[in-house]
């Protein structure tokens, strides 16, 4: 039972480049999300998703986009990458009405 | 504006006493409460939550207690342990947990 796992670990993106994250999960759960965390400001929601083939803005969802075409995969785009964009992105994952989420380690994005 | 704010950013502790971590939150309509652990380079796990309906929960050496009046929680672990020195998340959301604010951390450290 791997949990959540994401996919790749590092990247490093010049201005303008484009990247998909992969972020797959394990245990059959309905609601998924990605965040971002920045120093000083804790973890910020991106997207989510409450089922497959159906995705929602979250708090900061500018220059990001998702889609969740299978219940188990919820990948995040980036279509041109900016220095801002520099993050530590985190995936999650939770059962349908629980406040429990499962995160996956992370993938560090740095964008020059 | 930080709807769940953890204004200290860090708190050192020695081994064997009491940590109190706190947290402070502007939305009454929050009415689920978490608390999250980070170690460096992992993703947060689940620690501890409490509903807006009680004022205290507790499991094993870790209690969160919740003042809806102050709209303030804290995390208490006791006895402090070395392997408790991490990142610790304070999280708010409303019912269903999908739209869950994180406050920036507070990171702690346990002497030996």
């Amino acid at each position: 039972n791997a949990g959540v796992t994401q996919t790749p670990k590092f990247r490093v993106l010049k201005t303008g480049q484009s990247m998909t994250l992969l972020c797959a999960q394990d245990m059959n759960h309905e609601y998924m999300y990605w965040y971002r965390q920045d120093p000083g400001m804790g973890l910020r929601l991106i997207h989510y998703s409450v089922g497959e083939g159906t995705t929602a803005k979250g708090e900061v969802p500018d220059g990001y986009n998702v889609s969740r075409l299978k219940k188990q995969n919820f990948l995040l785009g980036l279509e041109s990458a900016a220095p801002s964009q520099t993050s530590v992105y985190f995936c999650a994952s939770s059962y349908w009405g629980h406040n429990e989420q499962f995160f996956g380690p992370g993938t560090r994005l740095t964008v020059l | 504006d930080q709807q769940v704010k953890q204004n200290s950013p860090s708190l050192s502790v020695q081994e064997g006493r009491i940590s109190i971590l706190n947290c402070d939150y502007t939305n009454s309509m929050f009415d689920y409460f978490l608390w999250y652990k980070k170690y460096p380079a992992e993703g947060p796990t689940f620690l501890i939550s409490i509903s807006s309906i009680k004022d205290k929960n507790e499991d094993g050496r870790f209690t969160v207690f919740l003042n809806k009046s102050a709209k303030h929680l804290s995390l208490h672990i006791v006895p402090s342990q070395p392997g408790d020195s991490a990142v610790y998340f304070c999280a708010a959301s409303t019912a269903g947990g999908f739209k869950t604010i994180f406050g920036a951390g507070t990171r702690l450290f346990v002497k030996a």
